[in-house]
Parts: C-alpha cells; structure tokens; sequence
C-alpha cells in the first residue's frame, strides 16, 4: 500500500492564481484531512472529512475549498493564491473505528509558494 | 480555548544522556493524546499514543491530568533521536488533532 500521496510535492504559483493538491490514500479511511505548515509552527488544519460527501471547517479554513466525492480522494483548492497561502501542506487520513481514537496517518507534503 | 504547548523549540542534548520533551495542554473532556515524530526528509509518523501505554523506540509519556501535561521522556538519547517532536491531543469527533508547535530535538556525539 503507498498510504496517503500527495501531488505535487513543490509549486509556485504567482499572485491570483488558482491550483489544486491532490491527495489519495488507499487505506479505505474514512476520515480525511488538510493541514498546513509555517514556519516555526504547530500543523493548522484547514478542513476535514468523515466521509464521502461530508466535509467541515477546521481552524483556518479562508481561502480554500475542498470536495470529497470519492473515500479516497480528498484534493484541496485554492482559488486566488495570496503570499500569506505560502506554506507546507500536508493531507493525512484517519480510520473510523475501535472504542479508542484512531491515529492519522500522513503524506508527505507539498512545499507551495506564492510570489 | 483549546491549546497545546511545547515550550522548548529546540532540545540538544549528548548521546546517552536522558531525554524530556514538555507538553502542556489546555483542553475540555478527556482527549487522547498522541506524540508524532518527523525524521529528516521523512513524512510524520505517529510514535505512541497514550492508550496504548507502550514504549516505542524507549520513548515513554506519562499523563498527568491534575497538571494536564503529557511530557515524552527516554532515558538515553541515541543521534537516530534527532527529530522534530509534536504532541498532539486528539478529538473524538473525526480524530481531529491539535498540534503543538513541536520540538527540534537534537542528540549530539
């Protein structure tokens, strides 16, 4: 099993412009999420999903949009990058199940840039 | 509000010599709590959580509730420790995690 990829691993977009990162897992988890990376920081997470057709807001949700039609994928958009979009993000998957919590598990990242 | 603290952004320490990585929450209910480990050029991978009450690579952390602390502690530092280290209390709706800024640990010969 590959786990969660990411596409692409590096960009840079220019001011205004639109992209979107892909993320797939094949781990059939339920749950999926988007965080992001700054410098010197803790993993924010933008938005998250239970399910197929199901997503929700996370901590700093502005400036993106995400879909989920598919358990697999989980692909993130920006529509007008801005600088302050300039991070590392990170998508991450969660299986549903068990009495305890379960532990995500994690891609590995696309370094975005916005100029 | 919900916050995880990492007070130190950076630990170095010798090779052998014992190992304590702080974390502090602040947090309603009863969370899981996990430590997650990003090696260099290596994705985040989750290094124990404290359900399961095991030792993973001789790290351990013990939850304190009365302090709301859950501090990762080895006893002998080995160089293949060096690392960034997060805690991360989870919640259980969608386990989500709020991470910490995390800690650069670095074990010097």
């Amino acid at each position: 099993n590959a786990g969660v990829t990411q596409t692409p691993k590096f960009r840079i977009l220019k001011i205004g412009q639109s992209m979107t990162l892909q993320c797939t897992q094949d781990m059939n988890h339920n749950y999926m999420y988007w965080y992001r990376q700054d410098p010197g920081m803790g993993l924010k997470l933008i938005y998250y999903s239970v399910g197929a057709g199901i997503t929700d807001k996370g901590e700093v949700p502005n400036g993106y949009n995400v879909s989920r039609s598919t358990t697999e994928d989980f692909p993130l958009r920006l529509e007008l990058a801005a600088p302050s979009q300039t991070s590392v993000y990170f998508c991450a998957s969660s299986y549903r199940g068990g009495v305890t919590n379960q532990p995500q598990h994690f891609g590995d990242g696309t370094r975005l840039s916005i100029l | 509000a919900q916050r995880v603290t990492q007070p130190e952004k950076l630990l170095s320490v010798f090779k052998g010599a014992p190992v304590e990585l702080k974390c502090n929450y602040s947090y309603s209910g009863s969370p899981e709590l996990f430590w997650y480990v990003q090696y260099s050029r290596q994705r985040l991978q989750l290094l124990l959580r404290h359900i399961s009450r095991e030792s993973i690579k001789g790290f351990t952390a013990d939850l304190n509730k009365g302090e709301t602390s859950f501090h990762l502690k080895k006893p002998f530092a080995q160089e293949e420790d060096s690392a960034m280290y997060y805690c991360a209390p989870q919640l259980e709706y969608g386990n989500k995690l709020v991470f910490g800024a995390g800690t650069i640990l670095r074990v010097k010969s």
